[in-house]
């Protein structure tokens, strides 16, 4: 079973500098999720899904960061403008999302982002 | 906000059996008490999951007592490949996980 893909692995920019990741889930499942990680730190969430519906954003910075599911699979995460404290590693994860005692979470492998 | 406590950092030695104690006081009826592992430049990975008395699967062990205000993951014979952060959390069905800072376990050869 293929994992949860992300790309780009690695990405510099300046700041005010405009940014997107992509992440493609596990074929059938419903929820995903973006967080963010800075070094140190457990990861932060910013936003979930379940298919193309928002679930909780309630901590994503909505004047730089958006975010979409379009068709209930893929997702973007969008940063504009770019901040220094924006650097930190974005991680897609995706579950079932179906009724079970378990609701192990995929993690993909992060985006690193660094803002000069 | 789901919060546990759990030692910041652990050392060992490779071949011993580890101990990490997590506490979750005020912990809900629906929460299940969940264990990632987290190596550098990945994303976290499921190690475990229980609700109450004791887990085992081919990784761990996971013993959580009758009253749930705490649970202990439980490593046997590590390795240096254990090497990681392991992040206990309060999970409802569903929802996201609200992780802390972990625990950073050291094992040495």
């Amino acid at each position: 079973e293929a994992g949860v893909a992300q790309s780009p692995r690695y990405k510099i920019i300046e700041k005010r500098q405009s940014v997107a990741f992509w992440c493609n889930p596990i074929s059938g499942h419903a929820t995903l999720y973006w967080y963010q990680q800075i070094l140190g730190q457990g990861p932060k969430l910013l936003i979930q899904f379940q298919n193309n519906g928002v679930v909780d954003d309630s901590q994503l910075p909505k004047d730089r960061f958006s975010a979409e599911r379009l068709k209930g699979v893929d997702s973007t995460l969008k940063i504009q403008p770019a901040k220094l404290e924006d650097s930190a590693v974005y991680l897609c994860a995706s579950s079932l999302g179906v009724p079970g005692p378990s609701y192990e979470q995929y993690f993909g492998p992060g985006t690193r982002l660094t803002v000069t | 906000l789901a919060k546990t406590t759990q030692p910041i950092s652990m050392d060992s030695y490779e071949g011993q059996e580890v101990n990490i104690t997590c506490s979750h006081n005020n912990i809900a009826t629906n929460d299940y008490i969940t264990w990632y592992q987290q190596f550098p430049s990945q994303g976290p990975r499921f190690i475990i999951q229980g609700y109450k008395t004791k887990v085992t699967n081919e990784v761990a062990s996971l013993f959580i007592p009758a009253d749930r205000t705490s649970s202990t993951l439980s490593l046997p014979r590590v390795s240096l490949s254990d090497t990681a952060v392991y992040y206990c959390l309060r999970q409802q069905a569903g929802t996201a996980l609200i992780f802390g800072k972990g625990t950073t376990l050291s094992v040495s050869s």
